[in-house]
């Protein structure tokens, strides 16, 4: 069993709609939970950082983190065809999510105009 | 602000060639930066981590021989991919922390095709 699942998709999705992303994971040490946006052949950009259980907002994303369910998602509403991009929830034990991540294997959103 | 910039951009060389890729941090200062590698359609893997004047811990199963890391500055870490072969040929991707309460920053990838 992998320590981050995620499903890889591909999700796709009618412009406008809401999108819910998930990530389920094992090590009950994790503390500091992230996603990052992938568009095909560039690197990982940061969208949303959280540390421990709750919700975060910013903009057209909400984060929530569920530590006693072991679950994560990632929430991005009125979506746009610019949103089409791969997905990846990653997740450490160390301060900050600075130190080592382990990721999930991403999952491909496709946002259809 | 905390952006990487990663170069070259894409590389294709014969078999035997070693490349050097440079990973920098352009607004920050960072004693600590990563280095991962992506295959198609999978996750990144940590290759290991680069730390500022000290040598890189290098993750399980990552030859430290085949994959130089040189962190000279607390801006610039390179990685050399010595004698490349084709199965060397993927995406390369560092990153990069502000400091150790904050989050890693992604550069744009080394696309690495070893002919």
């Amino acid at each position: 069993q992998k320590e981050v699942e995620q499903d890889p998709g591909p999700l796709s999705v009618p412009e406008g709609a809401i999108v819910s992303l998930n990530c389920t994971y094992s090590n009950s040490a994790f503390q500091y939970f992230m996603w990052y946006r992938q568009y095909s052949r560039k690197g990982p950009e940061l969208l949303m950082y959280t540390y421990s259980s709750g919700n975060k907002e910013d903009g057209r994303f909400t984060a929530q983190v569920d530590k006693s369910s072991k679950y994560i998602s990632l929430f991005i509403r009125d979506s746009q065809p610019s949103d089409s991009a791969t997905y990846l929830c990653a997740m450490s034990e160390g301060a900050g999510g600075g130190n080592k991540l382990t990721f999930g294997t991403g999952t491909q959103l496709k946002v259809e105009l | 602000g905390a952006v990487v910039s990663q170069h070259p951009s894409r590389v294709i060389c014969k078999s035997g060639t070693s490349v050097k890729i440079e990973c920098r941090s352009l607004d920050f200062q960072a004693t600590t930066m990563f280095w991962y590698r992506q295959f198609p359609k999978q996750s990144l893997m940590l290759m290991a981590t680069s730390n500022e004047g000290s040598k890189a811990t290098y993750e399980q199963g990552v030859e430290k021989d085949k994959f130089l890391i040189n962190h000279a500055s607390l801006t610039l870490s390179t990685l050399t991919v010595t004698s490349a072969h084709p199965e060397d040929s993927s995406f390369y991707i560092c990153s990069a922390r502000p400091d150790n309460n904050q989050p890693q920053h992604f550069g744009d990838g080394t696309r690495l095709s070893i002919l």
